[in-house]
């Protein structure tokens, strides 16, 4: 079924880095934008970037320029979401989002928890 | 960056109930703008994108109004399934931003 499966929780300390996956499957990989979305503890939800995956474009929210990577691999049909130095403040659920459109987005991985703390 | 407030921040309302959230934008957004449930440790559901869209799936009881700054999310008839927190969330330009939330539970 078409599904996102994002990689497993965790836990950094704080400088390091972090590298989440999302693997899609059930639909063509190339065809639709893939954004990152993070969500504190008891926070809004926070955009922080998106690929399109046809072509390798990114875009980044100015939040989390030069910390941020969005890549992907069209051959594994999975998405990467790279945050370094990493900070306390970091800690949260990251999630990634996909669909039809570039502004709105049916469907989600379910999140992967990233804890920073010494 | 374009702000997105809500309000009530939460609601508690009785089963059968019509539910109204609202959402504004600190700029105009034209219809750019798109609703979503969130349960408690789970990701985001789509339920209304540019404004009124039913995403496909969703119960017709759910609906969306507005444009420019002032939106409205009315939830007719209130469902036990229905608790969770509520998100507005524009794409009119970058950044894309979300509300605060409403939490919505049953009284």
């Amino acid at each position: 079924q078409v599904q996102l499966v994002q990689s497993g929780a965790e836990v950094k300390k704080p400088g390091a880095s972090v590298k989440v996956s999302c693997k899609a499957s059930g639909y063509i990989f190339t065809r639709y934008a893939m954004h990152w979305v993070r969500q504190a503890p008891g926070q809004r939800l926070e955009w922080m970037g998106w690929i399109n995956v046809g072509n390798g474009n990114t875009k980044y929210s100015q939040k989390f320029q030069g910390r941020v990577t969005i890549t992907r691999d069209t051959s594994a049909s999975t998405a990467y979401m790279e945050l370094i130095s990493l900070r306390s403040e970091d800690t949260a659920v990251y999630y990634c989002a996909s669909g039809y459109s570039y502004g709105y987005w049916a469907l989600w991985g379910k999140g992967t928890t990233v804890t920073v703390s010494s | 960056d374009i702000q997105m407030t809500q309000s009530p921040s939460s609601l508690s309302a009785s089963v059968g109930d019509r539910v109204t959230i609202t959402c504004q934008a600190s700029q105009d957004i034209s219809n750019y703008l798109n609703w979503y449930q969130q349960k408690p440790g789970k990701a985001p559901k789509l339920l209304i994108y540019d404004a009124f869209n039913l995403e496909t799936g969703v119960p017709s009881r759910f609906s969306g109004s507005g444009s420019g700054t002032d939106f409205t999310f009315t939830i007719s008839g209130l469902q036990p399934e229905d608790i969770g927190t509520y998100y507005c969330q524009h794409y009119d330009s970058l950044p894309f931003t979300f509300g605060p939330g409403t939490k919505v539970d049953i009284k």
